[in-house]
């Protein structure tokens, strides 16, 4: 079963609307971080915001904000006023700590992300 | 700059050449990884370090040879390869692997094309 799931492969989103990109996620652990990445086509994955499984707050940086429902294993990212240079592979990923140790991120398909002018 | 620099930024090599993609973490940090990323495929985490020993090889052919000779350098050396290992090779770096709250610095990754 995947661990990550992303169900958007693509989307294309006026300039300046708000997007809405899913994310669910399969754990049995209680203590797990999740991330959000974007990657434009230059291939750099830069680290957006990030979520722990503890946190009450949903997590804001920016224009990015995190939609946590930890009840429906849900991390959705939620881009505000969207830009042009928004256009881009966003993965999310998920970091456990099962059998005593974290053993990296595992990471979704991603979502094609198209802002249109 | 991110403070992780993969290079070469782009490789081409035949099936029997031998190259090597290298990595370099100026954050500080502990832990450095491997990953493969395919198109249309997940990123496959490869290799983990962490104090500069292997803590993880994720089932990865033999044909992929890490080397990780203290916490800032990874190397990823590469022989006989296969035209299905073309892919994007992204190195990241973490403050350690004993934390969930630790993510990813990545670098920009090597375009390896096998001929």
């Amino acid at each position: 079963a995947q661990k990550i799931t992303q169900t958007q492969p693509g989307m294309f989103v006026q300039e300046k609307e708000a997007v809405t990109l899913d994310c669910t996620y399969d754990t049995s652990d209680q203590s797990y971080g999740l991330f959000w990445y974007k990657q434009p086509s230059s291939g750099e994955m830069i680290f957006l915001i990030y979520q722990g499984s503890y946190d009450e707050q949903n997590a804001t940086e920016g224009r990015y904000s995190l939609n946590f429902q930890k009840a429906r294993k849900s991390a959705n990212l939620v881009i505000s006023a969207s830009q042009l240079g928004d256009s881009a592979m966003y993965f999310c990923a998920m970091r456990e700590k099962s059998g005593g140790g974290a053993d990296g991120l595992t990471f979704g398909k991603g979502t094609h992300l198209i802002i249109q002018p | 700059e991110t403070g992780v620099t993969q290079t070469p930024r782009h490789l081409v090599m035949g099936m029997t050449n031998k190259k090597s993609l290298k990595c370099e973490q100026h954050l500080g940090h502990n832990a450095m990884y491997w990953y493969k990323q395919s198109a249309k495929k997940p990123l496959e985490l490869m290799f983990v370090y962490n104090f500069k020993e292997q803590t993880e090889n994720n089932s990865v052919p033999s044909r992929f040879s890490p080397e990780c000779p203290n916490s800032s350098h990874l190397f990823l050396h590469l022989h006989t390869l296969q035209p299905e290992d073309s892919a994007l090779y992204l190195c990241a770096s973490s403050q350690g692997t004993g934390s969930v709250n630790y993510g990813y610095t990545f670098g920009s990754g090597t375009r390896l094309t096998v001929v």
